[in-house]
């Protein structure tokens, strides 16, 4: 069974950091793309970044270029997402989820809460 | 960047009730196009891909059609557990962006 554990929400001050990890297990982690999906409260879905099975291809949605950064450990089978220079419109519950060779996401995690607050 | 609408934002329908929900790019996607289900509280959950293609264990009441702009999404019979929120997809180019989503709720 695939299964993916997000971690590391919470809430933090705008301007500071925050580090996202997602535990995959149940499939070859290393075979697939990975992406993070983010829900602002009460709105819709939007697409964050995604990274490629090898780690060296990394795309990212324009508001969050040069401020986030998905990485990845096949070794650990984790996914990560740092998140620095936070404003309080980052504000979401952020999912990894694995994607096709196209973006089309097929397993989600059950979300990690973000909030931007002084 | 492709913007992604969907129309209506909202729909009441009663249960064994056909629904059709649709979704229309600002450009040509050609097939690629995903739908989702979400649930209050849940992750969303993939029902369509490639516009047509049922995901393993999706409901064979759930279909999807459309190629380049123009995309349906039908429920052939509404059950208790489909009401919640659907989502469209675009994987045609880069970024990947979703329509603003389409409330099914009970009548």
């Amino acid at each position: 069974e695939v299964q993916l554990v997000e971690s590391g929400g919470g809430l933090v001050q705008p301007g500071g950091s925050l580090r996202l990890s997602c535990a995959a297990s149940g499939f070859i982690f290393s075979s697939y793309w990975m992406s993070w999906v983010r829900q602002a409260p009460g709105k819709g879905l939007e697409w964050v970044a995604n990274i490629k099975q090898d780690g060296r291809e990394k795309y990212y949605v324009d508001s969050v270029q040069g401020r986030f950064t998905i990485s990845r450990d096949n070794a650990k089978n984790s996914l990560y997402l740092q998140m620095n220079s936070l404003r309080a419109e980052d504000t979401a519950v952020y999912y990894c989820a694995t994607s096709m060779e196209v973006p089309m996401f097929d397993y989600w995690g059950q979300g990690a809460l973000v909030t931007v607050s002084s | 960047d492709i913007q992604m609408t969907q129309s209506p934002s909202s729909v009441s329908a009663s249960v064994g009730d056909r629904v059709t929900i649709t979704c229309r790019a600002s450009q040509g996607i050609s097939f690629w196009l995903a739908w989702y289900q979400q649930k209050p509280g849940k992750a969303p959950k993939l029902l369509i891909y490639a516009a047509s293609s049922l995901q393993s264990e999706v409901p064979s009441r759930f279909s999807g059609s459309g190629s380049g702009t123009d995309f349906t999404l039908t429920i052939s019979s509404l059950q208790p557990e489909d009401f919640a929120t659907y989502y469209c997809q675009q994987a045609n180019s880069f970024p990947p962006a979703f329509g603003q989503g389409t409330r099914l709720e009970i009548k």
